[in-house]
């Protein structure tokens, strides 16, 4: 089983959508969570982090689930400039590893 | 401020041939990290530095890749010899501290091998 796993899409969905991306990850000891984003042909930078109770940053809500090690990502009232590739990152207790999910392909139309 | 910078962008270059991938970090930050990026594997940790010290390479692929961090502002990952399968994007990143939320990717080197 993939330390992380994502729906990889394409997530195609019109100007103003709801969309919402779902991870699951294996390891249990890991403390901390973040989505990136990554543009095409560009790197990946932070989006968000993910807080226990969830959180919410303008039209971005991540929500976490230990017990199910799942994590998602809600974005309302899409913009064509939401379109990219979200990666799900959870991080390991123990110094700056990161471990990348393959991504979630959104593209959004007008 | 400068983002962490990556030199060359692109390389292209024959098997067998030796490849030299440089990285600067964003002043003041203290780890360092190189990633492999492919359509197929997605996004790799090869090997993480802390204070200049190699932490993790439990991501190098094989002998032929090697990393240094000679100092806090300079480091390099080395290919030699390079296969065609070593194709990819090759990202370096910083951040302040090893268990620092943000790292801060630079714009990735494009290496073909042909």
């Amino acid at each position: 089983r993939k330390e992380v796993e994502q729906d990889p899409g394409p997530f195609n969905v019109p100007e103003g959508a709801t969309v919402a991306f779902n991870c699951t990850y294996s390891n249990s000891a890991s403390q901390s969570f973040f989505w990136y984003r990554q543009d095409c042909r560009k790197e990946p930078k932070l989006l968000m982090s993910v807080y226990s109770s969830g959180n919410e940053d303008g039209r971005f809500t991540a929500q976490l689930n230990r017990a199910s090690q799942y994590i998602s990502l809600l974005i309302r009232d899409s913009k064509l400039s939401d379109s990219a590739t979200y990666l799900c990152v959870p991080k390991y207790n123990q110094g700056g590893k990161l471990i990348f999910g393959q991504g979630t392909e959104l593209s959004v139309k007008p | 401020d400068a983002g962490v910078i990556q030199s060359p962008r692109h390389e292209v270059t024959e098997m067998g041939q030796e490849v030299t991938l440089r990285c600067k970090p964003i002043s003041g930050h203290n780890s360092l990290f190189w990633y492999r990026q492919t359509m197929m594997r997605g996004l790799e940790l090869l090997i993480y530095f802390n204070n200049n010290v190699p932490i993790d390479d439990s991501g190098m692929p094989e002998d032929r890749f090697s990393a240094k961090m000679p100092n806090a502002s300079f480091s390099t990952l080395k290919i030699q010899p390079s296969e065609p399968r070593d194709s990819a994007v090759y990202f370096c990143a910083s951040s302040i501290a090893g268990g620092a939320e943000t790292q801060y990717f630079g714009p990735g080197t494009r290496l073909l091998v042909l």
